[in-house]
C-alpha cells in the first residue's frame, strides 16, 4: 500500500537553529516526493521536489530535502530557522499509478525568538 | 497572475442536502485535483483530471460525491445527501500537466463545509 507518515505533529526549533521535519513514504516503484507548506489562513504552497536525479534538492525559501532510497525518507532540512517558517507542512507522495497523489498528517512547525 | 480559486469559501448546510463546490483553476493547467482535509488530518485525494482523460476517481468515499469538469476548465464537486462526517475542508489544485512543473500543483484556499 502506498502510504506517508510524518512521525511528528509538531516540532519545535529556536529562532537561527537548523531544523528537520521527518518523512518517511512507502511506495511501488520510483517515487515521486513533494513538500508543501500551509501558512495560518493561507493555501498549500509547493516547496520542492524529488523526481530523479541529485538526493538533495533545494527548493524555496532556503529549505531542502534530502531523498534516501534505502531508509525511505525525504526529511525537510533548513540550516536556521526563522519565526515566519512557523507553519504546516505537508509531505506528499505520488502513486505510479493513476497520478493519485497521498498526502501526510503533517507537520507543526513552531520557531520561537 | 491569478491563482486557484474556489466558492463558497464557507458553506453550512444541513443534514440530507445537496451541496455544489466549485473550483476555478490556473489558466492552461490541464490537470485538476480535489481533495478533503479533516480536521488534525492529512489531505485525502478524492478526484483526479488530466486533459480529456477519464477521471481518476478512485478517492472518493461514496456514491454521494461525483464531480465534473467542464471544457477542460472549471471543476464542481457535488455531495448528495450531506452527512456530518462529510464536513471538512474541500481543496482544489492544478497543475500544468506537462513540462517540468508537471507535477508541481497550485491550491486553492479551500470551501470550509459543515454539516449540521
Amino acid at each position: 500500500a502506498q502510504s506517508v507518515a510524518q512521525p511528528e505533529d509538531q516540532v519545535n526549533v529556536a529562532e537561527g537553529n537548523p531544523l528537520t521535519v521527518k518523512c518517511t513514504y512507502s511506495v511501488s516503484g520510483n517515487p515521486y516526493l513533494f513538500w508543501y507548506v500551509q501558512y495560518p489562513n493561507r493555501g498549500l504552497q509547493f516547496l520542492l521536489k524529488y523526481i530523479t536525479g541529485d538526493n538533495l534538492v533545494k527548493g524555496s525559501y532556503g529549505f531542502e530535502a534530502e531523498f534516501n532510497k534505502s531508509q525511505t525518507s525525504f526529511h525537510l532540512k533548513k540550516p536556521s530557522a526563522l519565526v515566519s517558517d512557523s507553519a504546516l507542512y505537508f509531505c506528499a507522495v505520488r502513486a505510479f499509478e493513476g497520478n493519485k497523489f497521498y498526502f501526510g498528517s503533517g507537520t507543526k512547525l513552531n520557531v520561537k525568538p | 497572475g491569478a491563482g486557484v480559486s474556489q466558492s463558497p469559501s464557507n458553506k453550512v448546510t444541513e443534514k440530507g442536502k445537496d451541496v455544489e463546490l466549485r473550483c476555478d483553476p490556473i489558466s492552461g493547467h490541464t490537470a485538476l485535483y480535489w481533495y478533503r482535509q479533516s480536521l488534525g488530518q492529512g489531505l485525502e485525494f478524492l478526484i483526479y483530471f488530466q486533459g480529456n482523460s477519464a477521471p481518476d476517481k478512485s478517492g472518493l468515499p461514496s456514491d454521494r460525491f461525483s464531480a465534473e469538469r467542464t471544457g477542460g476548465s472549471v471543476s464542481t464537486l457535488t455531495i448528495q445527501r450531506t452527512q456530518q462526517e462529510d464536513s471538512a475542508v474541500y481543496l482544489c489544485a492544478s497543475s500544468p500537466g506537462q513540462g517540468r512543473f508537471f507535477w508541481e500543483q497550485y491550491f486553492g484556499p479551500g470551501t470550509r463545509l459543515t454539516v449540521t
